[in-house]
């Protein structure tokens, strides 16, 4: 069973600042995430990227992904007003605990 | 449009039954996996159930295995969660959701708008 491990739990950021997330997998045999962004509690989950990189049909430019060993990343590079929200990456089903991006 | 409708949430106790119904439309429903993805009150979100194309392999959380079941009907574009035995920490939104396998690992493209079930004394 995976287990992924998200940090921060929260980031606390201005729009326009850059946002790095991380996603540890305690498996190294599985190369590939997904990320999801949920703006309310309750509210359905949109897919942002998936294997890892590739983003998602209709998400702009400025949310990305990458992947160091077992460490995964998603950047946003320009926060905007929509993008406060919580990110969950997920790998095998499983999904970590998630980031709350919040307005400082 | 390509859609997920949940339906079938409400309250029951202990014990109880539910089943929540997801109804598929603008797209080949029978050719894709479906799961069902749940979010208890203040929680993260937890992968509960996936089935595959014509429902004959059906996978569950630990967290459920033996009390939900998973099944589809490719005929009317529909997934079910039955829900038995639940459990006060059952409760949560249920969210259906499309299964995407086109990439190396598979991920949750579409997703319903969720069903609220409470379980509660």
């Amino acid at each position: 069973e995976v287990l992924l491990t998200q940090s921060p739990v929260t980031l606390s950021l201005s729009p326009g600042d850059r946002a790095t997330l991380s996603c540890r997998a305690s498996r190294s045999d599985r190369f590939y995430v997904a990320w999801y962004q949920q703006k309310k509690p309750g509210q359905a989950p949109r897919l942002l990227i998936y294997d890892t990189s590739i983003r998602a049909a209709g998400i702009p430019g400025r949310f990305s992904g990458s992947q160091s060993g077992s460490d995964f990343t998603l950047t946003i590079s320009g926060l905007e007003p929509e993008d406060f929200a919580v990110y969950y990456c997920q790998q095998s089903g499983a999904f970590g605990g998630g980031t709350q991006v919040e307005i400082k | 449009e390509v859609q997920l409708l949940e339906s079938g949430g409400g309250l029951v106790r202990p014990g109880e039954s539910l089943r929540v119904s997801c109804a598929a439309s603008g797209f080949t429903f029978r050719y894709y996996w479906m799961t069902w993805v749940r979010q208890a009150p203040g929680k993260g979100l937890e992968w509960v159930a996936s089935i595959n194309l014509d429902g004959s392999e059906k996978y569950f959380a630990d967290s459920v295995k033996g009390r939900f079941t998973i099944s589809r009907d490719n005929a009317k574009n529909l997934v079910d969660l039955q829900m038995n035995s639940l459990r006060v920490e059952d409760t949560a939104v249920y969210f259906c959701a499309r299964v995407d396998s086109s990439g190396q690992e598979d991920s949750f493209d579409i997703w319903g708008q969720g069903a609220k079930v409470t379980v509660s004394s």
